[in-house]
């Protein structure tokens, strides 16, 4: 496609409900993050993808947090058991090579919020 | 202390000043730093790579000094337009992810 697509757009979740939020990235591009931006906040690194292998997850912040890219394009991260401090807007980001030399495209993010 | 540290302001200037921001970063083995745009509510887009020997973009400027590990960007003839935040982001190290500051405010003011 033309540009990271994301959806849903908007997730409202009861606390200990679980979510699967999905990112489509540009197609061709190999590599694939995701981040967490809280309100004021910058976008804080959860996980990355290289194709389908999933090579730093370092930023996932708990075990509730889980994401799969299983076909090296379609990407979805999952919540398990959400809480209230897990609202945040979600951001996937993909780049046609490692980043360093071409930036990322973002998608326009999920804004989940936990009652 | 976090890896990407920035000022969050606000700034708010009028039009046509001269503004610049400051950016530090932890990580000496850094490889590679840009700076971005973001939007209120919208997504981060990136503005300009920063290269070792500074670089500019129209009205942009982009430094980087990696003796002291910080970066920095100067916005000349500032436009209402430029009203956003600015993300600070440093690549720690090849073919891995990016690190955001919490990004600094700016507000052009007719």
């Amino acid at each position: 496609g033309a540009g990271v697509s994301q959806s849903p757009r908007y997730k409202v979740a009861k606390r200990g409900q679980d979510v699967a939020l999905r990112c489509d990235p540009i197609s061709g591009h190999v590599s694939l993050f995701w981040y967490q931006q809280a309100l004021g906040q910058g976008p804080e690194f959860l996980t990355y993808f290289q194709n389908e292998a999933q090579l730093d997850k370092s930023g996932l912040p708990s075990d509730r947090f889980f994401a799969e890219r299983p076909e090296g394009s379609v990407s979805t991260l999952k919540i398990q058991r959400t809480q209230q401090e897990d609202s945040a807007v979600y951001l996937c980001a993909s780049s046609r090579g490692t980043g360093e030399y071409y930036g990322y495209t973002f998608g326009s993010g999920t804004r989940l919020t936990v009652v | 202390r976090k890896e990407v540290e920035q000022d969050p302001g606000p700034f708010n200037v009028p039009e046509g000043a001269t503004v610049a921001f400051n950016c530090t970063y932890s990580n000496s083995a850094s490889q590679s730093f840009f700076w971005y745009r973001q939007d209120c509510r919208k997504e981060p887009k990136l503005l300009m790579s920063v290269y070792s020997s500074g670089n500019e973009d129209g009205r942009f400027t982009a430094q980087l000094n990696r003796a002291s590990q910080y970066i920095s960007l100067l916005i000349r003839d500032s436009k209402l337009s430029d009203s956003a935040t600015y993300l600070c982001v440093v690549n720690p190290w090849k073919g891995n992810d990016m690190r955001f500051g919490a990004g600094t405010r700016l507000t052009v003011k007719p």
